[in-house]
């Protein structure tokens, strides 16, 4: 079965510090994989999406970036955090038939 | 844990009683939907979806309803449960068979004992 690892669970970072977190997928080949940030009372902000290795979308204009090296990994980065940046963080996975978004367990980033 | 949720509407329901939770989505050419379920502190859980195709789907204890009429999806929890208590929100999909999903900020299920 396929499962979906995200990691860290809770990151605590001071303003103008780099950040990397990362999102494997174990089960699937060829996953599209995304980054969406949850704020409080609001749906989920689509951050990127990838179809395929080094294949990024980018959907808003941020202080945020993302890379997949490897098939199943994504990885969200930053090279100096903002305040702004506080939020909670999800990683999600379709495959290309069915449209279903499965996501991983979120990163609660706090930037102080 | 996260903060998701802490304006969201709440609906609260008697343990054993029927929960319905709506939906109200925008466009006119989403077909397809899902509810996803969302528990303090960790991801949204796939719960069931349904395609423009269909009025109606039911799974385990749970069913789902799409009016496209007024383009309006709700669903439906039999015999709540304390378990049941977290956000559900829904997502369409703008683009057919793509994969940008719009999500709504959801409601909070409170399950009293």
């Amino acid at each position: 079965s396929q499962t979906i690892h995200q990691w860290p669970a809770t990151l605590v970072q001071p303003v103008g510090s780099p950040l990397s977190l990362e999102c494997t997928v174990e089960g699937t080949s060829n996953p599209n994989l995304y980054w969406y940030r949850q704020a409080a009372g609001r749906g989920l902000q689509l951050l990127f999406y990838s179809v395929g290795i080094g294949q990024i979308s980018s959907e808003v204009p941020q202080n945020l970036s993302a890379s997949r090296p490897q098939d199943r990994q994504f990885i969200l980065s930053s090279k100096k955090l903002l305040l702004s940046d506080s939020g909670f963080y999800l990683c999600a996975w379709s495959n290309g038939e069915v449209n279903i978004q499965y996501f991983g367990a979120g990163t609660r980033l706090s930037v102080l | 844990g996260e903060s998701v949720g802490l304006h969201l509407p709440t609906l609260s329901v008697q343990e054993g009683d029927n929960s319905i939770i709506n939906c109200a989505y925008s466009n006119s050419a989403s077909d397809y939907f899902i509810w996803y379920k969302q528990e303090s502190g960790k991801g949204p859980q796939f719960i069931i979806d349904i395609r423009s195709n269909m009025d109606k789907r039911q799974g385990q204890r749970v069913t789902v309803l799409l009016n496209k009429t007024v383009k309006h999806l709700s669903l439906q929890i039999a015999a709540t449960q304390p378990g049941d208590s977290a956000v559900y929100f829904c997502a369409e999909n703008r683009f057919g068979y793509g994969q940008n999903f719009v999500f709504g900020p959801g409601t909070r299920l409170s399950v009293l004992p």
